[in-house]
């Protein structure tokens, strides 16, 4: 199994509120991605980072920020929390992209906004 | 629009086969995965298809159209272990991955 852990692995706070994820990888992968996976979606992609400080959007951005100062942490931000946020949180990583680089999943973070 | 359908839900009985159906539209085309996740568990990588045809490893097996925009994955002999969720995902031409919204496979004694 890929390395990859998350912290918390659960967590409530309050509308308003920032919260910070931590993802956490031994394998030295180039890449990395943080999902939101909610009833009846598919895996929505919010960020993904290319290499140490460099990051991209996804399809649901907004309300999120990220960061990557190592190889080895990818970290998202939510600015401030809102309901709408509340959801599991998945992060991934993959060593390159397109053929053959399945991407490997972290165990998720449960994110309750009150 | 970038859209992937798959059922939301199939029951199927132990020792049996089932075949799972995924369309796709994307922008652009560098793949069809398939992921496995169990209730509570992260997903975890099946299979992958770039070219038409069947790829088959073990009792697991995923074919592709390309033309007709359609994969299926391919469980034999099925055991109680194999109930989960089954999620069909395309890798568009930015290489990220679309995802379907996964279909829960029920496997009765």
């Amino acid at each position: 199994d890929a390395g990859i852990t998350q912290s918390p692995r659960h967590k409530v706070t309050e509308t308003g509120t920032p919260v910070t994820l931590r993802c956490h990888q031994t394998e030295n992968h180039r890449y990395m991605y943080w999902y939101r996976q909610d009833p009846g979606h598919g895996l929505r992609l919010i960020h993904y980072s290319y290499g140490v400080k460099d990051t991209d959007k996804g399809e649901v951005s907004d309300g999120y920020s990220v960061s990557r100062s190592k190889t080895e942490d990818f970290l998202l931000t939510l600015e401030s929390a809102t309901s709408s946020q509340t959801s599991v949180y998945f992060c991934a990583i993959s060593e390159g992209q397109g053929d053959y680089n399945e991407q490997f999943f972290g165990p998720g973070t449960r994110l309750t906004v009150l | 629009g970038q859209n992937i359908d798959q059922p939301t839900e199939m029951t199927a009985t132990e020792g049996a086969i089932v075949q799972i159906n995924c369309t796709y539209q994307t922008s652009g085309f560098n793949g069809l995965f398939w992921y496995q996740q169990h209730a509570g568990e992260a997903p975890t990588f099946l299979s992958y298809n770039v070219l038409d045809g069947l790829e088959e490893k073990g009792r697991f097996s995923s074919f592709l159209s390309r033309s007709k925009g359609y994969s299926y994955l391919l469980l034999k002999e099925l055991q109680m272990k194999d109930s989960a969720s089954y999620l069909c995902a395309s890798m568009d031409s930015n290489y990220q991955l679309i995802w379907g919204a996964g279909t829960k496979l029920i496997i009765k004694p």
